[in-house]
């Protein structure tokens, strides 16, 4: 069973708007929400996060929000630039715990035309 | 270089072929992971390393699968007589004990088997 699922596989957006991914996930264990960026023939870099006890989380053009009662959480890339074309996974953690390790969701290739 | 580095990048290998994958952490990075990323999929967890440790091997998904990290840093992953099913991208990532899930990921070694 999938338990972080991203269900837009491709967004595509004009630069300078709003880009929003979404992602829902089933598992009430993970306190800890991340997004990852990724390029061809590159690994994943880290792009934002959220812990549990926040609904908000802001770093320039990035803003994640989590609705821990509707267990989901969405990024919003805003002005999208043409830098921005990527695969965006939305990951979480159980903790420490756990290791720490992640639960990645199927990714959404996101296009920004200029 | 300051990065996660894993080799090699490509592999090719013939069905029932032994294939060792390599990968060297941050320095000073004590947690290692190994994440398997099937085509068109997010990466899911393979194993955790807590130093020499491996504290966590669930993800494995079947005993063909070894990982060792005997001295705390470089890591291998040894999949013995593969399978078709094995083609994927094999992916490392490194992270202090401090971070919180925001690991650094190396390129990743795409195996491919035929």
């Amino acid at each position: 069973d999938q338990q972080v699922k991203q269900n837009s596989p491709s967004l595509s957006v004009q630069e300078g708007r709003i880009s929003i991914l979404n992602c829902d996930y089933t598992n009430s264990m993970f306190d800890y929400f991340l997004w990852y960026k990724k390029y061809p023939a590159e690994g994943p870099t880290f792009l934002i996060s959220i812990s549990s006890i926040k609904d908000k989380n802001e770093d320039g053009r990035f803003t994640v929000f989590l609705n821990k009662s509707a267990k989901h959480l969405s990024l919003h890339i805003v002005p999208s630039q043409p830098g921005d074309s990527a695969v965006y996974f939305c990951a979480a953690s159980e903790g420490k715990a756990a290791g720490n390790k992640l639960t990645f969701g199927g990714g959404t290739r996101v296009l920004v035309k200029p | 270089g300051a990065g996660v580095s894993q080799s090699p990048r490509y592999k090719v290998a013939k069905r029932g072929q032994d294939v060792a994958l390599r990968c060297d952490p941050i320095s000073g990075h004590v947690s290692l992971f190994w994440y398997q990323q099937a085509l068109g999929q997010g990466p899911e967890f393979l194993t955790y390393f807590q130093n020499e440790a491996q504290l966590d091997k669930s993800g494995l998904p079947s005993d063909r699968f070894f990982a060792e990290r005997p001295e705390g840093s470089v890591s291998t992953l040894k999949i013995q007589r593969t399978q078709q099913e094995d083609s994927a991208v094999y992916l490392c990532a490194s992270s202090s004990l401090f971070d919180r899930g925001e690991a650094f990921f190396g390129q990743g070694t795409r195996l491919t088997v035929v």
